[in-house]
């Protein structure tokens, strides 16, 4: 089945480390995108690819890094100098198109301890 | 930054009720309007996208309208299901896709 899968789930974090948060699709799709969400907030991009080794920064790109060797993967890493990193994480792949649908994976939870 | 606005934030209707809610957008440059669904434990999906004004669709018992001219998208559940228990985001899309923060609605037996 065709879809997007992120990895790990669940991940914990000591302070200081950086940590890689997986997202794989097999969709064929152009775009991918990169979401936190806090409690009480709303989907807030950190960074987006619209294309093969192209990346765009999103509203919330500080602290965070990504990739885009593959057309299938889109991994995110979150680095030591984001202050706040305690937070739920969405992946989404699209065709690129302003009509085309998003299609989100299932998301993966960060806890710094 | 594109403001995207939803209302209510939260909704708690019986069994049965019907209701909607609001999806307020910039009117200048408008390409499309997404409708997602996204319940407890589960990935957000697609309801509707929408492109022309006075556009309507439907799902079953979930239908949204367009109004391109005045910004603002209405999503209507008929007769609603616990299982329509769900937060209901709407998203603009531009060079990126800008979200609102979501109406969460919750369906009490």
């Amino acid at each position: 089945d065709g879809g997007i899968t992120q990895s790990p789930k669940y991940l914990f974090r000591k302070e200081g480390q950086n940590v890689t948060l997986s997202c794989e699709q097999n969709l064929n799709h152009d775009a991918m995108y990169w979401y936190r969400q806090d409690p009480g907030q709303g989907l807030r991009l950190i960074y987006y690819s619209q294309i093969v080794n192209d990346f765009q920064k999103g509203d919330i790109a500080e602290g965070y890094s990504v990739s885009r060797e593959k057309k299938e993967s889109f991994p995110l890493t979150v680095t030591s100098a984001q202050k706040n990193p305690t937070a739920f994480y969405l992946c989404a792949s699209s065709p690129g198109t302003v009509t085309g649908e998003l299609f989100f994976g299932e998301g993966s939870r960060l806890t710094v301890l | 930054i594109l403001n995207v606005e939803q209302s209510p934030q939260s909704l708690h209707v019986q069994e049965g009720d019907s209701t909607n809610f609001t999806c307020s957008f910039p009117s200048s440059n408008f390409y499309a309007l997404h409708w997602y669904r996204w319940e407890t434990a589960k990935s957000p999906e697609a309801l509707f996208v929408m492109t022309l004004n006075g556009d309507e669709k439907k799902k079953g018992r979930i239908s949204a309208t367009l109004n391109t001219k005045e910004g603002y998208s209405y999503l209507y559940i008929k007769g609603s299901q616990p299982e329509d228990s769900a937060t209901y985001l709407c998203a603009f899309p531009g060079n990126q896709f800008y979200f609102g923060t979501g109406t969460s609605l919750t369906v009490i037996p």
